[in-house]
Formats: structure tokens, C-alpha cells, sequence
């Protein structure tokens, strides 16, 4: 099973762009890289997913080096409303049926 | 589109009752999955439901548990005997069918067990 591993908490202000790295040294070969957003009160939201390279949406960037051992969640000039906890998962359970959750990094975004 | 729906949104009740939590997932999703979440913690996953295959009951923590999936769309969960170490969030998620597809979540049942 892919173990992700990633910075229990961060802070940032305003304005800043904001990197998330999430380390996976096991990763499969057929493992996608999927990156999930929760604020509180709600469930989490699905932010971006790639495999390999560079994916770019209208919320994220996520960049993902040729050994994909790794992965970066970049968020481009932060604000307020994007603190939240950000999860990296890698992979399925051992049944090949769910995402594996782990306890994720929480962002706060600072005026 | 009407996204995953989940009710109640909070349910408090007594040690020892019964409690139902009811999923409704987005319409053709034929995927379904119930995951619990604890105070500061991450996402634990409880059941899955595929079309109509049986379901991976693995993260199931106890007997007291248990999931049904009726007409392939509206899911309860039902929790026996609550304890108060059942006291989380309920989260209700669905996805089209495929490894990679993303999960798309309700906004949970928050159960609180006095």
C-alpha cells in the first residue's frame, strides 16, 4: 500500500503562493496522485489528480517529478477562504476499493 | 447539479440506541462509500459499494455496523447499540465507476452519543 507523507501544518499570508509537498516513495505504477481539499463543517472537495509532469486547473497546480516519488500542490496567491486541510493520496486500500485518508496539512491563511 | 446529500446533519442520542444516517449519492454514480471521521483526525474508511456487487465491508469496526444500498442509490448506515466512541462524523461519498474517479462528498452526519 502507497504511504504518503506530509507537513502536518502551515502558514502563509495573503497574496503568497503556497507549496505542499507530499512524499510517496511506494507508489504504484498505476497509482494517480490525487490531492483533496476540507474545510470545516463540510466534506472534502476534490482539488486536482495527475500522474505524472504538470496539471494545472482553475484552483491548483500540481507538479509531480519523473521518479513520482513525490508531488507539490502549489496554490497560487492564497487567500482567507483557502484555509482548510489539504489531503495527498496515493492509491487504494488493500481491497482496491477506497482512497486511503491520512490525517492531511492544515493551511492557515494569515491577513 | 444536486451534489451527494446526507441526513440528519446531526444526530445526538442516547448510549445503547439505534441510529440510521441516510446517503443520497449523485444520480448515476454507481460507486458509493461511507467514511468516518473523529475530531482533528483523517478520514476512515468504513464500507463500499459497487453496482451490484457484493461490498468490501473491511473498515467496518464492529458488528454493531452495518450498510445497505437499496436500488443502487440511497444508502443508509445503521449503527447499533451506539457507544460513546462512535461519536463522529459520518461522511457519504460517490464516484463513477473506476479506480481513478474522484469521490465527490456530502457534508456528513455529525453523531454525537451521550
Amino acid at each position: 500500500l502507497a504511504k504518503t507523507t506530509q507537513p502536518i501544518s502551515m502558514d502563509s499570508y495573503e497574496g503568497q503562493e503556497v507549496n505542499i509537498t507530499c512524499s510517496h516513495n511506494n507508489i504504484a505504477t498505476n497509482d494517480y496522485i490525487t490531492w483533496y481539499q476540507q474545510f470545516p463543517s463540510q466534506g472534502p472537495r476534490f482539488i486536482i489528480q495527475g500522474y505524472k509532469t504538470k496539471v494545472t486547473n482553475e484552483v491548483a497546480s500540481l507538479f509531480i517529478p519523473a521518479d513520482r516519488k513525490s508531488s507539490t500542490l502549489s496554490l497560487p496567491r492564497v487567500s482567507l477562504s483557502d484555509t482548510a486541510v489539504y489531503y495527498c493520496l496515493v492509491g487504494l486500500n488493500q481491497a482496491g476499493t477506497a482512497l486511503i485518508f491520512g490525517k492531511g496539512t492544515t493551511l492557515s491563511v494569515s491577513s | 447539479g444536486a451534489g451527494v446529500s446526507q441526513s440528519p446533519s446531526n444526530k445526538v442520542t442516547e448510549k445503547g440506541k439505534d441510529v440510521e444516517l441516510r446517503c443520497d449519492p449523485i444520480s448515476g454514480h454507481t460507486a458509493l462509500y461511507w467514511y468516518r471521521q473523529s475530531l482533528g483526525q483523517g478520514l476512515e474508511f468504513l464500507i463500499y459499494f459497487q453496482g451490484n456487487s457484493a461490498p468490501d465491508k473491511s473498515g467496518l469496526p464492529s458488528d454493531r455496523f452495518s450498510a445497505e444500498r437499496t436500488g443502487g442509490s440511497v444508502s443508509t448506515l445503521t449503527i447499533q447499540r451506539t457507544q460513546q466512541e462512535d461519536s463522529a462524523v459520518y461522511l457519504c461519498a460517490s464516484s463513477l465507476l473506476g479506480r481513478n474517479q474522484p469521490q465527490h462528498f456530502g457534508d456528513g452526519t455529525r453523531l454525537s452519543i451521550l
